[in-house]
């Protein structure tokens, strides 16, 4: 039972362009909410988080999206650069249980073409 | 500042073999956490563990995998009598305290054959 989804495996923009990755949860008790990148052949790496008493947060350029009642986030890349080719993992937890405890989705490859 | 440093790379051992893979946190990191990314999926928790003591290892298989971390030294993921559906890519993550965004390795890939 896949708690966190990226139901896009993939996804293709063009340099300068915005890039819109998306993640949903189906467990009410997520609370936190993270993305990583990840470079093949290298561990994740964080990238941002949210809280659920927040419904944006923003990091140059990248900005996280929190729908608590659609249980959906969203990360925007703007603009889109070739170094941002990687594969994007959403990630969840709960603050108030086993907040260490990460469930991931399972990744959104991004390719920005030149 | 050396980051969290999981060695080997790469390992391949055969099926019944014993495979140990090795986790050195960050300076001043006393938290460890083990992911287990199977291929085409996302990492899965496997255990966390803080210096001496195995905190949660609710994600373990419940045969042939052990952790630890010991007073001194790196933390150690163990597999006994490794079968082919252990292929995967473990990754290690520490942080200075309880805490969600953590900083991984780079992982180990370990083939079975």
């Amino acid at each position: 039972d896949q708690q966190v989804k990226q139901n896009s495996p993939s996804l293709s923009v063009q340099e300068g362009r915005i890039s819109i990755l998306n993640c949903d949860y189906t467990n009410s008790m997520f609370d936190y909410f993270l993305w990583y990148k990840k470079y093949p052949a290298e561990g994740p790496t964080f990238l941002i988080s949210i809280s659920s008493i927040k419904d944006k947060n923003e990091d140059g350029r990248f900005t996280v999206f929190l729908n608590k009642s659609a249980k959906h986030l969203s990360l925007h890349i703007v603009p889109s650069q070739p170094g941002d080719s990687a594969v994007y993992f959403c990630a969840a937890a709960n603050s108030g249980g086993s907040n260490y405890k990460l469930t991931f989705g399972k990744g959104t490859l991004l390719t920005v073409n030149p | 500042n050396a980051g969290v440093m999981q060695n080997p790379r790469h390992l391949v051992r055969r099926r019944g073999q014993e495979a140990r893979l090795r986790c050195s946190p960050m300076k001043g990191h006393s938290h460890v956490y083990w992911y287990r990314q199977l291929p085409e999926e996302g990492l899965k928790f496997m255990v966390y563990l803080q210096k001496e003591n195995i905190i949660d290892e609710s994600g373990m298989p419940k045969e042939r995998f052990s952790a630890e971390f010991p007073k001194e030294g790196p933390s150690i993921l163990r597999i006994q009598q490794v079968v082919r559906g252990d292929s995967a890519a473990y990754f290690c993550a520490s942080s200075p305290g309880q805490a969600a965004g953590y900083t991984f390795g780079s992982g180990t890939r370990l083939t079975v054959v």
